[in-house]
């Protein structure tokens, strides 16, 4: 996961406060995905995007917002945190589909909102 | 309910021992399945994929068997050893690129 960094890795902040989690790859993938983990829960997607000019709602994109700056960076932001977006916050990236395309996770960001 | 239910929830075992873990899926048609291995603090890194005609997949000491008829797939861990403690999520792709992840399951290997 050396190709997909994540920052910051740790972040305690504040109910209403704006946040902004940041992912970069060295992969050259078009296609980036960021995802929240949570304790009893699978992965689930918030957005994803296939390539610069491309932004799609995942499952739970209520609350949040992204940002494609470039092939390499894709920005998660949460506008006003609430306690309940307290998790595990994964980017991963993917090349074209292919049959058996692999998503590659970066190594995670753990976000507490108090 | 979720769509990929993976069981058991945690497991201990001792080192040297071999272990299955099991995922049961009721997505379809799908075009394969995956499993990651999350060790803690990290992102998950895929082991084993396999596409829904194949049967079995292997990757060192980690055996994957898929049956399609059933919806089921094992993950066989082989002579563990204790850096095989994590996370074992298995991850059902439909198509359209949608990822279906199961909640995993936690393996401790002690000495």
């Amino acid at each position: 996961d050396a190709d997909v960094t994540q920052t910051p890795r740790n972040r305690i902040t504040k109910t209403g406060k704006r946040i902004m989690l940041e992912c970069s790859q060295t992969k050259g993938h078009d296609r980036m995905y960021w995802y929240r983990q949570d304790p009893g829960l699978g992965l689930r997607l918030i957005y994803y995007s296939f390539d610069v000019k491309d932004i799609n709602k995942g499952e739970i994109s209520d609350g949040y917002s992204v940002s494609r700056q470039a092939q390499a960076k894709f920005s998660l932001s949460l506008e006003s945190a609430i306690p309940n977006q307290t998790a595990l916050y994964f980017c991963a990236t993917s090349d074209r589909p292919g049959r058996t395309d692999t998503q590659y996770f970066g190594p995670g960001t753990r976000l507490t909102v108090l | 309910k979720n769509q990929v239910e993976q069981s058991p929830q945690s497991l201990i075992i001792l080192e040297g021992k071999n272990c299955t873990l099991q995922c049961n899926y009721t997505v379809s048609p799908f075009s394969n399945l995956r499993w990651y291995k999350q060790d803690t603090g990290r992102g998950p890194v895929s082991l084993t994929i396999m596409t829904f005609s194949e049967n079995t997949k292997s990757n060192g000491r980690y055996t994957a068997t898929l049956d399609a008829d059933t919806k089921q797939s094992s993950l066989h861990i082989t002579a563990s050893q204790l850096s095989d403690s994590a996370s074992y999520i298995c991850v059902v792709s439909l198509y359209g690129n949608k990822l279906v992840f199961g909640a995993g399951t936690i393996l401790r290997v002690k000495s």
